[in-house]
């Protein structure tokens, strides 16, 4: 168990729709990264967040986004969803203050759109 | 830009014989390399890292890395492999350019490990 938590574990929506992951960090950890999983583009990092304000942004889509709140849970946001959002999204913290970190990644949300 | 190579898609192995997962990165300063593993419908968990100092770094389930820096490299190893290693491993390496030292990592695309009885 790494500490790292996602919800839902599965979504299944039609092309079109809006959902929302959700991820809670290791406690202690401040900074958050999302990736996409798909078979034909690997691991790509989307977007991460540190202490609630962005810190890098990757191949992200203009249609989601995300933020990172007080209580420093994540949510990513997919919206006007196409065939080809369906993938496993990955949520992974760390503690960056230590410079070395390796990251400790959820369980994924696995979208399907229909 | 940072990146790593993982020049095979699949690799086969007999239970008990050695194992190599081969990686190769390109980066601009020093490597932060890590080797992560991902068994079906689970998340990735770290495996080891290299960061300075010995080329050889252990890590966990027995396996090790050997960094090269002449090669570029940061091969996975296994002096004696079981059914139970067969998943999906990935190489990643820091990025460590653009806005500074996010902690990001940056992944190959994967190799599957299959480890016959």
């Amino acid at each position: 168990d790494s500490g790292v938590t996602q919800t839902p574990k599965h979504l299944i929506t039609a092309t079109g729709q809006r959902v929302t992951l959700r991820c809670s960090p290791r406690s202690g950890d401040l900074s958050v990264y999302w990736y996409q999983q798909s078979l034909d583009q690997g691991l790509q990092f989307l977007i991460q967040y540190y202490n609630g304000e962005e810190r890098a942004k990757g191949n992200i889509l203009e249609r989601f986004s995300a933020q990172q709140f007080p209580d420093l849970h994540s949510e990513l946001n997919l919206s006007s969803l196409e065939l080809g959002d369906s993938a496993l999204y990955f949520c992974a913290s760390s503690d960056i203050r230590g410079n070395t970190g390796e990251l400790f990644f959820g369980e994924g949300s696995r979208l399907t759109v229909l | 830009a940072q990146s790593v190579a993982q020049p095979e898609d699949q690799v086969n192995v007999a239970e008990g014989n050695p194992l190599t997962v081969k990686c190769t990165y390109s980066v601009s300063g020093n490597p932060y390399l890590f080797w992560y593993v991902q068994y079906p419908n689970r998340g990735l968990q770290f495996l080891l890292k290299y960061i300075t100092g010995d080329n050889l770094v252990k890590g966990s389930y027995g396996f090790e890395a050997e960094f090269n820096k002449s090669q570029t490299s940061f091969h996975l190893k296994k002096p004696s492999a079981l059914v139970s290693d067969s998943a999906l491993y990935f190489c990643a390496v820091r990025d460590m350019i653009g806005s500074g030292n996010t902690g990001k990592l940056i992944f190959g695309q994967g190799t599957t490990l299959q480890v016959k009885p």
